[in-house]
């Protein structure tokens, strides 16, 4: 199953909104996960089956979507949410993947 | 909390076997978990390597499969990665994770997520 994000950068400013969104090359239910990305480090959970917020994230991450069709969004962006975000599909009979990531710079 | 912490050689001859640990701190290999690895080559994006589970149950990327081997070490709570046959393209930095159950069937299959990572180590291959 391949997932491909768009977009793979943008840039925005403290306070925007800002959605992102990725596509399943098939239907993966609400299989979904998307992770934070700070430069040097390791990725962070934000939000597994599509919408579920990861416990101790904040609530300005909020995900939706299902099937083929997945939306992250961070309302109110802070200076911290400067990073690079992936959605990931992992399952047993499909095997894993990543979406090739989507970097969000300062405007 | 769960901790986990990479260890290994950081560089790696071509055509020799990359080798590395992921001691787990906080928490059990034995629990009801999954354990992973996924790797970053300099500047791309992610790439899950495999899963393992305590009863040795594996589950491999196909792009790897063929020179892949996950374990699991109960008695020293860590669990393991080998890649033989590494080539240029295999450097990168390699990330553990905890790996856990999300929803599903054994018919349409389990879903996977990762919650905690280890710091991630950086193999070279280069002569």
């Amino acid at each position: 199953i391949q997932l491909t994000q768009s977009p793979s950068s943008l840039s925005a400013s403290v306070g925007d909104r800002v959605t992102i969104t990725c596509r399943a090359s098939q239907g993966i239910s609400n299989y979904l996960a998307w992770y934070q990305q700070r430069p040097g480090k390791a990725p962070k959970l934000l939000i597994y089956a599509a919408s579920t917020l990861q416990s101790g994230v904040p609530s300005r991450f909020s995900g939706s979507g299902s099937g083929t069709d997945f939306t992250l969004t961070i309302t109110s962006l802070q200076p911290e949410d400067f990073a690079t975000y992936y959605c990931q599909q992992l399952n047993t009979y499909l095997g894993g993947t990543f979406g090739g990531g989507t970097k969000v710079e300062i405007k | 909390q769960v901790q986990l912490q990479e260890s290994g050689p950081g560089l790696v001859k071509p055509s020799e076997t990359l080798s590395l640990t992921c001691a787990v701190s906080g928490g059990s290999v034995s629990e009801t978990y999954y354990w992973s690895w996924i790797r970053q080559s300099p500047g791309k994006g992610l790439e899950w390597i495999g899963y393992v589970y305590h009863s040795g149950i594996t589950n491999y990327n196909p792009s790897l499969k063929s020179r892949v081997t996950l374990s699991v070490d109960t008695s020293q709570n860590q669990f393991s990665l080998r890649l033989t046959s590494v080539t240029a393209a295999d450097t990168a930095v390699y990330y553990c994770a905890r790996d856990r159950l999300g929803g599903g069937s054994l018919f349409t299959g389990y879903s996977h997520y990762f919650d905690f990572w280890g710091q991630g180590t950086l193999v070279s291959v280069s002569s």
